[in-house]
């Protein structure tokens, strides 16, 4: 069965809005989860990582005030695009490792219009 | 330099055949592991196959198996006995270390399309 959810699959929303993502760990606790950006036809790139109970750790180049990470539980992580433009569309994907495995959740399509 | 390196951007296979796909990597790391994930157009990404730098044998999952030489930095995937559900894009991954917050390196993907 599936390792990670992810809640909404898909959202389309305003520009200037923000989105919510969630992702949630259904089989252990994580203590560090992955957030991933990809856009089509492209590999997938690390946005952040969110560590439970502290600050996530961004990649350069991506701005922690537009992408806010809260890892709040061992079980769940969000990320909220705020103020949300067209070029924030994207497929964005959380992951968690375990072990020698690393799980990635279904996925979310955000479109801003 | 690049974590991992796919040179394959497209492939095509006839149905039945095998198909290699290529990939190697960068590391200094002694223990380091590494992944081949299938991405259908649905967008998951599905775990297919995994080799541990220690692992001295190649890794086999069903009609997935993995080509490791070490000495080379390289890990090809291949596929046998292709099925036309094998279309799909294919990345090769590395995770370095053994601390769990690691990052993933990915690389750029190789699209897969099996023809009839």
């Amino acid at each position: 069965g599936a390792v990670v959810s992810q809640h909404p699959s898909w959202v389309i929303c305003k520009s200037g809005t923000s989105v919510k993502i969630e992702c949630r760990s259904l089989d252990f606790q994580a203590t560090t989860m992955f957030w991933y950006r990809q856009f089509p036809k492209q590999s997938l790139m690390l946005m952040a990582t969110s560590n439970e109970g502290s600050k996530a750790t961004y990649e350069q180049g991506v701005e922690k005030d537009k992408f806010l990470i809260n890892h709040a539980s061992l079980t769940l992580s969000t990320l909220t695009v705020t103020s949300a433009h067209p070029e924030d569309s994207s497929f964005y994907i959380c992951s968690l490792r375990r072990v020698n495995e690393q799980f990635f959740g279904p996925g979310t399509r955000l479109t801003v219009l | 330099a690049q974590k991992i390196t796919q040179t394959q951007p497209g492939m095509f296979v006839q149905e039945k055949e095998a198909v290699t796909l290529d990939c190697t990597y960068d590391t200094s790391d002694q223990s380091y592991g590494l992944f081949w994930y299938k991405q259908p157009s649905s967008g998951e990404m599905i775990f297919l196959i995994y080799q541990g730098s220690y692992d001295e044998q190649n890794a086999t999952e069903g009609r997935y198996s993995l080509n490791f030489q070490k000495a080379r930095k390289s890990a090809n995937l291949v596929i046998s006995a292709s099925q036309l559900g094998d279309s799909a894009m294919y990345f090769c991954a590395m995770r370095e270390g053994r601390n769990t917050g690691n990052q993933f390196y990915f690389g750029t993907g190789t699209s897969l399309t099996v023809i009839p």
